[in-house]
């Protein structure tokens, strides 16, 4: 258990559905950041949240979007999904900056 | 952030040292190196993290030259259970709350009986 916990595990929905994917940090880790990896793109770097605000933007649809909580969990929104959005969608959070990220073991989202 | 530039796939038999060679010309004064480790549809596992010289730790060593414009991660006497990819990056690890980590291809080692 590396401490951060995704949720659910596993998920499937519609084609133009939207679905929230949770995720809630390491005690006492301030930044949340959310990847996503498909089979023909790797680790793509979404967006960071550091003690609820926003830090950093990657390649993030305007379909989707984040927020983080005064409690520091996050969740990720997916919106209008389309078949190319099936992927593992992973969190990490990270205390200090030198001492990397801590992954969670991923939240697996198929549209049919 | 730097790029980073490292084999596509490996082979390794079990019982052998494994040396990952990273290439990161453009590594920047403030970079730190991290490598991870990713089984198949599990979060990436950080492994090790170093500035220069030598690092090593219960499960590898990571070595760098002066010139940090390379790294080398050494996994000794591999086993099946190593099979798995891994990443190399580098990034600015001083500006707390704005550290970004940019993930390439990695290497996919296979660790063969």
């Amino acid at each position: 258990d590396s401490g951060v916990t995704q949720t659910p595990k596993h998920l499937i929905t519609a084609t133009g559905q939207r679905v929230t994917l949770r995720c809630s940090p390491r005690s006492g880790d301030l930044s949340v950041y959310w990847y996503q990896q498909s089979l023909d793109q790797g680790l793509q770097f979404l967006i960071q949240y550091y003690n609820g605000e926003e830090r950093a933007k990657g390649n993030i649809l305007e379909r989707f979007s984040a927020q983080q909580f005064p409690d520091l969990h996050s969740e990720l929104n997916l919106s209008s999904l389309e078949l190319g959005d099936s992927a593992l969608y992973f969190c990490a959070s990270s205390r200090q900056a030198n001492y990397g990220y801590t992954f969670g073991s991923g939240t697996r989202l198929t549209v049919v | 952030l730097a790029k980073t530039t490292q084999p596509i796939s490996m082979d390794s038999y079990e019982g052998q040292e494994v040396n990952i060679t990273c290439s990161h010309n453009n590594i920047a004064t403030n970079d730190y190196i991290t490598w991870y480790q990713q089984f198949p549809s599990q979060g990436p596992r950080f492994i090790i993290q170093g500035y220069k010289t030598k690092v090593t730790n219960e499960v590898a060593s990571l070595f760098i030259p002066a010139d940090r414009k390379s790294s080398t991660l050494s996994l000794p006497r591999v086993s099946l259970s190593d099979t798995a990819v891994y990443y190399c990056l580098v990034g600015d690890t001083f500006e707390a709350g704005s550290y970004q980590l940019t993930f390439g291809k990695g290497t996919k080692l296979s660790v063969i009986p």
